[in-house]
Protein backbone atom coordinates (compact mmCIF):
# COMPACT_ATOMS: atom_id res chain seq x y z
CA UNK A 1 0.00 0.00 0.00
CA UNK A 2 1.54 3.87 -1.27
CA UNK A 3 2.04 5.15 1.94
CA UNK A 4 3.78 7.54 4.28
CA UNK A 5 4.05 6.63 7.69
CA UNK A 6 5.83 8.68 10.55
CA UNK A 7 7.42 7.34 14.14
CA UNK A 8 6.24 8.02 16.45
CA UNK A 9 3.04 8.93 16.26
CA UNK A 10 3.16 10.59 20.34
CA UNK A 11 6.12 11.42 22.06
CA UNK A 12 6.64 13.67 25.55
CA UNK A 13 9.71 14.67 26.04
CA UNK A 14 11.96 17.49 28.20
CA UNK A 15 13.01 20.79 27.09
CA UNK A 16 16.89 20.42 25.89
CA UNK A 17 16.54 16.91 25.43
CA UNK A 18 17.02 16.16 21.26
CA UNK A 19 14.49 13.90 19.68
CA UNK A 20 14.11 12.84 15.97
CA UNK A 21 11.21 12.49 14.25
CA UNK A 22 11.30 9.57 11.64
CA UNK A 23 9.14 9.82 8.46
CA UNK A 24 9.33 7.56 5.44
CA UNK A 25 7.47 7.03 1.91
CA UNK A 26 7.06 3.52 -0.47
CA UNK A 27 6.08 5.61 -3.35
CA UNK A 28 9.90 6.73 -4.85
CA UNK A 29 8.27 10.33 -4.64
CA UNK A 30 11.46 13.14 -5.03
CA UNK A 31 9.86 15.64 -2.70
CA UNK A 32 9.29 15.63 0.80
CA UNK A 33 8.21 17.74 3.57
CA UNK A 34 7.56 18.62 7.24
CA UNK A 35 4.38 20.59 8.46
CA UNK A 36 3.21 21.69 11.67
CA UNK A 37 -0.05 22.38 12.83
CA UNK A 38 -0.99 24.43 15.74
CA UNK A 39 -4.38 25.92 16.94
CA UNK A 40 -5.33 28.92 14.71
CA UNK A 41 -2.33 29.18 12.93
CA UNK A 42 -3.29 26.16 10.38
CA UNK A 43 -0.40 24.11 8.60
CA UNK A 44 2.91 25.90 8.05
CA UNK A 45 5.63 23.80 6.43
CA UNK A 46 8.92 23.87 7.80
CA UNK A 47 11.70 22.08 5.79
CA UNK A 48 11.00 20.44 2.48
CA UNK A 49 13.50 18.50 0.13
CA UNK A 50 13.12 18.24 -3.61
CA UNK A 51 15.24 15.22 -3.76
CA UNK A 52 18.34 13.58 -2.28
CA UNK A 53 20.64 16.16 -0.47
CA UNK A 54 18.41 18.95 -1.58
CA UNK A 55 16.62 20.61 1.11
CA UNK A 56 15.16 23.97 1.74
CA UNK A 57 13.80 26.12 4.92
CA UNK A 58 10.01 26.41 4.93
CA UNK A 59 7.87 29.36 7.11
CA UNK A 60 9.15 28.71 9.95
CA UNK A 61 12.35 26.55 10.33
CA UNK A 62 13.91 27.83 13.27
CA UNK A 63 14.66 25.20 15.57
CA UNK A 64 14.32 22.10 13.22
CA UNK A 65 16.75 20.39 11.57
CA UNK A 66 16.21 18.21 8.68
CA UNK A 67 18.21 15.71 6.41
CA UNK A 68 17.64 13.79 3.17
CA UNK A 69 20.24 11.21 2.64
CA UNK A 70 18.28 8.41 0.87
CA UNK A 71 14.77 8.90 -1.31
CA UNK A 72 12.34 7.21 1.05
CA UNK A 73 13.07 9.14 4.21
CA UNK A 74 13.08 12.67 5.77
CA UNK A 75 13.91 12.57 9.53
CA UNK A 76 13.14 16.15 11.53
CA UNK A 77 15.42 16.90 14.04
CA UNK A 78 14.73 18.83 17.14
CA UNK A 79 17.78 19.33 18.49
CA UNK A 80 17.26 21.08 21.67
CA UNK A 81 13.44 20.83 22.22
CA UNK A 82 11.40 23.96 23.94
CA UNK A 83 7.49 23.96 24.90
CA UNK A 84 6.93 26.52 22.13
CA UNK A 85 7.76 23.41 19.62
CA UNK A 86 4.62 21.72 21.28
CA UNK A 87 2.78 21.05 18.12
CA UNK A 88 0.82 18.66 15.75
CA UNK A 89 3.53 17.23 12.92
CA UNK A 90 3.00 16.03 9.53
CA UNK A 91 5.16 14.90 7.15
CA UNK A 92 4.21 14.68 3.74
CA UNK A 93 5.51 13.76 0.41
CA UNK A 94 5.02 13.88 -3.73
CA UNK A 95 6.35 12.62 -6.96
CA UNK A 96 7.91 15.81 -7.43
CA UNK A 97 7.99 19.59 -5.95
CA UNK A 98 5.82 20.91 -9.59
CA UNK A 99 2.51 22.43 -8.95
CA UNK A 100 0.57 19.35 -10.57
CA UNK A 101 1.48 16.84 -8.76
CA UNK A 102 -0.80 15.86 -5.12
CA UNK A 103 1.04 15.35 -1.76
CA UNK A 104 0.38 12.72 0.28
CA UNK A 105 0.29 12.90 4.05
CA UNK A 106 1.17 10.97 7.26
CA UNK A 107 -0.53 10.48 9.86
CA UNK A 108 0.82 12.93 12.18
CA UNK A 109 3.39 13.09 15.23
CA UNK A 110 1.91 14.83 18.53
CA UNK A 111 4.51 16.63 20.31
CA UNK A 112 4.78 18.04 23.62
CA UNK A 113 7.85 19.10 25.26
CA UNK A 114 7.70 20.10 28.67
CA UNK B 1 1.84 31.91 -3.90
CA UNK B 2 -1.23 33.92 -5.02
CA UNK B 3 -3.65 34.12 -2.47
CA UNK B 4 -6.88 32.21 -1.75
CA UNK B 5 -10.19 33.31 -0.07
CA UNK B 6 -12.53 30.92 1.42
CA UNK B 7 -15.31 31.00 3.99
CA UNK B 8 -14.48 30.17 7.64
CA UNK B 9 -17.11 27.59 7.73
CA UNK B 10 -20.00 26.36 6.12
CA UNK B 11 -23.46 23.69 6.86
CA UNK B 12 -24.91 21.08 4.78
CA UNK B 13 -27.36 18.58 5.39
CA UNK B 14 -26.84 14.75 4.69
CA UNK B 15 -27.17 13.38 1.36
CA UNK B 16 -27.39 17.13 -0.20
CA UNK B 17 -24.64 18.70 -2.78
CA UNK B 18 -21.88 21.13 -1.37
CA UNK B 19 -20.65 23.77 -3.30
CA UNK B 20 -17.44 25.04 -1.80
CA UNK B 21 -16.27 28.65 -2.96
CA UNK B 22 -12.81 29.89 -3.35
CA UNK B 23 -11.59 33.21 -4.81
CA UNK B 24 -8.06 33.59 -6.03
CA UNK B 25 -8.50 36.64 -8.10
CA UNK B 26 -4.16 37.38 -8.00
CA UNK B 27 -3.85 33.86 -10.07
CA UNK B 28 -1.50 33.79 -12.27
CA UNK B 29 -1.72 31.35 -16.16
CA UNK B 30 0.39 28.68 -14.83
CA UNK B 31 -1.13 27.96 -11.22
CA UNK B 32 -3.08 24.56 -10.86
CA UNK B 33 -5.98 25.14 -8.20
CA UNK B 34 -5.50 22.38 -5.25
CA UNK B 35 -8.04 21.02 -3.60
CA UNK B 36 -7.26 19.12 0.09
CA UNK B 37 -8.91 18.28 3.20
CA UNK B 38 -8.38 17.30 6.53
CA UNK B 39 -10.60 15.15 8.57
CA UNK B 40 -10.45 15.10 12.67
CA UNK B 41 -7.51 13.96 14.03
CA UNK B 42 -6.04 12.82 10.72
CA UNK B 43 -3.80 14.34 8.36
CA UNK B 44 -4.40 16.34 5.10
CA UNK B 45 -5.63 14.02 2.70
CA UNK B 46 -5.66 15.23 -1.67
CA UNK B 47 -9.04 15.77 -3.27
CA UNK B 48 -8.58 16.94 -6.59
CA UNK B 49 -6.86 19.48 -8.99
CA UNK B 50 -7.19 21.18 -11.88
CA UNK B 51 -5.70 23.80 -14.11
CA UNK B 52 -8.70 25.41 -16.74
CA UNK B 53 -10.93 22.67 -17.14
CA UNK B 54 -13.62 21.16 -14.67
CA UNK B 55 -12.42 18.22 -13.14
CA UNK B 56 -14.06 14.65 -11.67
CA UNK B 57 -12.80 12.06 -9.73
CA UNK B 58 -14.36 9.52 -7.80
CA UNK B 59 -14.44 12.14 -4.77
CA UNK B 60 -15.73 15.37 -6.01
CA UNK B 61 -15.72 17.96 -8.56
CA UNK B 62 -14.01 20.93 -9.44
CA UNK B 63 -15.44 23.55 -11.08
CA UNK B 64 -13.40 26.73 -12.45
CA UNK B 65 -14.43 29.99 -13.39
CA UNK B 66 -13.59 30.88 -16.97
CA UNK B 67 -11.41 33.65 -16.01
CA UNK B 68 -9.82 31.24 -13.17
CA UNK B 69 -10.40 33.69 -10.53
CA UNK B 70 -12.66 31.32 -8.88
CA UNK B 71 -13.28 28.00 -8.28
CA UNK B 72 -16.08 25.87 -6.83
CA UNK B 73 -15.46 22.09 -4.96
CA UNK B 74 -18.50 20.13 -4.90
CA UNK B 75 -19.36 16.96 -3.29
CA UNK B 76 -22.17 15.57 -4.98
CA UNK B 77 -24.14 13.58 -2.24
CA UNK B 78 -22.42 14.65 1.83
CA UNK B 79 -21.85 12.35 4.19
CA UNK B 80 -21.15 12.38 7.69
CA UNK B 81 -17.86 11.12 6.85
CA UNK B 82 -17.10 14.41 4.20
CA UNK B 83 -17.22 16.91 7.53
CA UNK B 84 -13.60 18.25 7.80
CA UNK B 85 -11.94 21.36 6.94
CA UNK B 86 -10.96 21.97 3.09
CA UNK B 87 -8.28 23.61 1.67
CA UNK B 88 -7.57 25.80 -1.49
CA UNK B 89 -4.33 26.00 -2.41
CA UNK B 90 -2.66 27.25 -6.06
CA UNK B 91 0.73 25.59 -7.56
CA UNK B 92 2.62 26.88 -9.85
CA UNK B 93 3.10 24.20 -12.20
CA UNK B 94 6.58 24.98 -12.79
CA UNK B 95 8.12 26.15 -9.40
CA UNK B 96 9.77 23.41 -8.21
CA UNK B 97 11.29 25.18 -5.12
CA UNK B 98 7.61 26.73 -3.74
CA UNK B 99 6.40 26.60 -0.23
CA UNK B 100 3.50 25.22 0.19
CA UNK B 101 0.73 27.40 2.05
CA UNK B 102 -2.74 26.24 3.67
CA UNK B 103 -4.57 28.92 4.89
CA UNK B 104 -7.50 28.60 7.23
CA UNK B 105 -9.90 26.45 5.15
CA UNK B 106 -13.48 26.02 5.41
CA UNK B 107 -14.63 23.98 7.99
CA UNK B 108 -17.49 22.10 6.40
CA UNK B 109 -20.01 20.39 8.97
CA UNK B 110 -22.90 17.81 7.76
CA UNK B 111 -25.66 17.20 9.52
CA UNK B 112 -27.68 14.08 9.57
Amino acid sequence: EAQVTQNPRYLITVTGKKLTVTCSQNMNHEYMSWYRQDPGLGLRQIYYSMNVEVTDKGDVPEGYKVSRKEKRNFPLILESPSPNQTSLYFCASSLSGAGVYEQYFGPGTRLTVT
Amino acid sequence: DAKTTQPNSMESNEEEPVHLPCNHSTISGTDYIHWYRQLPSQGPEYVIHGLTSNVNNRMASLAIAEDRKSSTLILHRATLRDAAVYYCILRDIDNYGQNFVFGPGTRLSVLP
